[in-house]
């Protein structure tokens, strides 16, 4: 297993548009992580799931960011009508079982810009 | 809420200098304390962590003690190295509630020959 890998690394949208990610995460991992980090800050928190249920989603998910994780393997991030602002890298991490005990592995992310 | 607060960068060293970067949390209860690292062109990884206060997390020559009483997880390196630099973040995860990390805002360190 080659880790947690995201697709596509790089993608340029125009405002308004739809976009969606994968993450493909460890294959044993039972938990995923969605993050969005800006130029210069932290990955800020998105969405978790533990297997196939999304367990907790943060308020600066809105109503246009959706995310999937079907049979618990892969997942979704989707951004309808994108704006300027949702320009961002988007990092997936898995880990097995709680992070208390383990260790989140992290993929490269996708750097989406909005035009 | 929880929080992290690092010391802004980026810090600026020579080679076999002693390095610390600061940081300082807000939680409620006992949470996990944890140092990633971000090499340029790779992915966030785990550096250290401390479960538990007065644990100290060590890996790579880097340590760092968990001090419930100042609220702190202060990263520290006896002597750094050019293959050091990156951005390092401290995080935690509270004990209840959220199970995912909150990073802080990242410590950018260049070490120079």
């Amino acid at each position: 297993d080659t880790g947690v890998s995201q697709d596509p690394r790089h993608k340029i949208t125009k405002r308004g548009q739809n976009v969606t990610f994968r993450c493909d995460p460890i294959s044993e991992h039972n938990r995923l992580y969605w993050y969005r980090q800006t130029l210069g800050q932290g990955p800020e928190f998105l969405t978790y799931f533990q297997n196939e249920a999304q367990l907790e989603k943060s308020r600066l998910l809105s109503d246009r960011f959706s995310a999937e994780r079907p049979k618990g393997s892969f997942s979704t991030l989707e951004i309808q009508r994108t704006e300027q602002g949702d320009s961002a890298m988007y990092l997936c991490a898995s880990s097995l079982g709680s992070l208390r005990d383990t260790e989140a592995f992290f993929g490269q992310g996708t750097r989406l810009t909005v035009v | 809420g929880d929080s992290v607060t690092q010391m802004e960068g980026p810090v600026t060293l020579s080679e076999e200098a002693f390095l610390t970067i600061n940081c300082t949390y807000t939680a409620t209860g006992y949470p996990s304390l944890f140092w990633y690292v971000q090499y340029p062109g790779e992915g966030l990884q785990l550096l250290l962590k401390a479960t538990k206060a007065d644990d100290k997390g060590s890996n790579k020559g880097f340590e760092a003690t968990y001090r419930k009483e100042t609220t702190s997880f202060h990263l520290e390196k006896g002597s750094v190295q050019v293959s050091d630099s990156a951005v390092y973040f401290c995080a935690l995860i509270p004990d209840t509630g959220r199970r995912a990390l909150t990073f802080g805002s990242g410590t950018r360190l260049q070490v120079q020959p």
